[in-house]
């Protein structure tokens, strides 16, 4: 079975840099692409971006200029740099992991909150 | 660019039948598949249509999806419905340069 777990600061400054890694288990991360969507506190979900194991990446439009996706297939797996942060960012981060034919994805990690303070 | 129009809530009793539609904004999905996922108070999001209309392993035949191209939506129907599928449900599909989400629909089973 497909696991994702998260990892990273809980709580980040505004203005700051966060950096979160999700390791992956059960899966090469060779085989897919992998992906980060967020959650506002009580609202929906936003995709963030997605990258191919060989490093070729794609952004959401609306947050391409602050967003940067790494992956290290040595440790099997794939990190997010998010830059100038505010309290808009403020949300539940996940990491999952794509499906080419369909641009969605199947396996999910079970999150991360990730609070931006002033 | 493309969005997903999703009724805010819907409830249903249990046994019954409940249908979740997810609109798209510009037109035809067309060739661009629509997943939907299942999300419970305090859990991450889970798969529970893939590819428009298919199952992954271990979701109930209860659940189904389908595409109506005259109406430009796309719906994720629940049959025999139980307490245990309240949940937030998502739409989700793409277009040349990003992967939207629906707003999310709340069903509650009462």
């Amino acid at each position: 079975q497909v696991q994702l777990q998260e990892s990273g600061p809980g709580l980040v400054k505004s203005s700051e840099t966060l950096s979160l890694t999700c390791i992956v288990s059960g899966d090469s991360i060779s085989s897919s692409y992998w992906s980060w969507i967020r959650q506002p506190p009580g609202k929906g979900l936003e995709w963030i971006g997605y990258i191919y194991y060989s490093g070729s990446t794609k952004y959401n439009p609306s947050l391409k200029s602050r967003v940067t996706m790494s992956v290290d297939t040595s440790k099997n797996q794939f990190s997010l740099k998010l830059t100038s942060l505010t309290a808009a960012d403020t949300a539940v981060y996940y990491c999952a992991r794509g499906v080419m034919a369909t641009i969605g994805v199947d396996f999910w990690g079970q999150g991360t909150l990730v609070t931006v303070s002033s | 660019n493309l969005m997903l129009t999703q009724p805010h809530s819907v409830s249903e009793s249990p046994g019954k039948t409940v249908t979740i539609s997810c609109t798209h904004s510009s037109g035809s999905f067309g060739s661009n598949f629509v997943q939907w996922y299942q999300q419970r108070p305090g859990s991450a999001p889970t798969t529970v249509i893939y590819k428009d209309d298919q199952r992954p392993s271990g979701v109930p035949d209860r659940f189904s999806g389908s595409i109506d191209s005259s109406s430009n939506s796309a719906s994720l129907t629940i049959s025999g419905l139980k307490t245990e599928d309240e949940a937030d449900y998502y739409c989700q599909s793409y277009d040349t340069t990003n992967v939207i989400f629906g707003g999310g629909t709340k069903l509650t089973v009462l």
